[in-house]
């Protein structure tokens, strides 16, 4: 069965790096978000990228947060410069169709830990 | 700003229990509400996606109902076995369907 896949597992930087976070959405899907986790918070929504732009974008996803899809297969996030509280699980997901009904298959996040 | 809460938080129950949990939001402005599990280190999996009042969905032991006039799903589980066990999370779809408002979660456990 189809699957989103995400790289790194776990990721440890220093506050101020620079961080490339990796998915690999479902194969024909062509919409593509981001989420994530603080421990014992909710999951935010961070971002949506379809046909090579941003779709949407939350309070959260500032100059700081870029997103990419480099080439065919991989959707990247990248943080410019870490904070401490950018500390979380960050989820890739991916859906076939736009739309409020449309199913989005998630990944199993990056677990980023900035010290 | 769309609130969704879920209540229990977390939930115990002994295999071959039935349970329940609810997610509450907004009555205005529903498109769609969607259900997750999410068990440890793996991807959320998708439930189901609910988006008529009076909807009911169900997939083997497990099902949902929806009331968006007054703002609320339960998740029920038939026969709760251990491999239940896992984070259960609804979330609503914005208007244009570019992202999704989640809960807090209920976290089951459920003992053999």
């Amino acid at each position: 069965e189809p699957e989103v896949t995400q790289t790194p597992s776990h990721q440890v930087t220093q506050m101020g790096q620079e961080v490339i976070l990796r998915c690999v959405p479902i194969s024909n899907h062509l919409y593509f978000y981001w989420y994530r986790q603080i421990l014992g918070q909710k999951v935010e929504f961070l971002v949506s990228f379809y046909n090579n732009e941003i779709s949407e974008k939350s309070e959260i996803f500032d100059d700081q947060f870029s997103v990419e899809r480099p080439d065919g297969s991989n959707f990247t996030l990248k943080i410019r410069s870490t904070k401490l509280e950018d500390s979380a699980m960050y989820f890739c997901a991916s859906s076939g169709t736009s739309g409020t009904y449309n199913e989005q298959f998630f990944g199993p996040g990056t677990r980023l830990t900035v010290l | 700003i769309l609130n969704v809460e879920q209540s229990p938080q977390s939930l115990h129950v002994q295999e071959g229990d039935s349970t329940n949990f609810t997610c509450s939001f907004p009555s205005s402005n529903f498109y769609a509400l969607h259900w997750y599990r999410w068990e440890t280190a793996k991807s959320p999996e998708a439930l189901f996606v609910m988006t008529l009042n009076g909807d009911e969905k169900k997939k083997g032991r497990i099902s949902a109902t929806l009331n968006t006039k007054e703002g609320y799903s339960y998740l029920y589980i038939k026969g709760s076995q251990p491999e239940d066990s896992a984070t259960y999370l609804c979330a609503l779809a914005n208007q244009a369907g570019t992202a999704l408002i989640f809960g807090k979660g209920t976290t089951l456990s459920v003992s053999s």
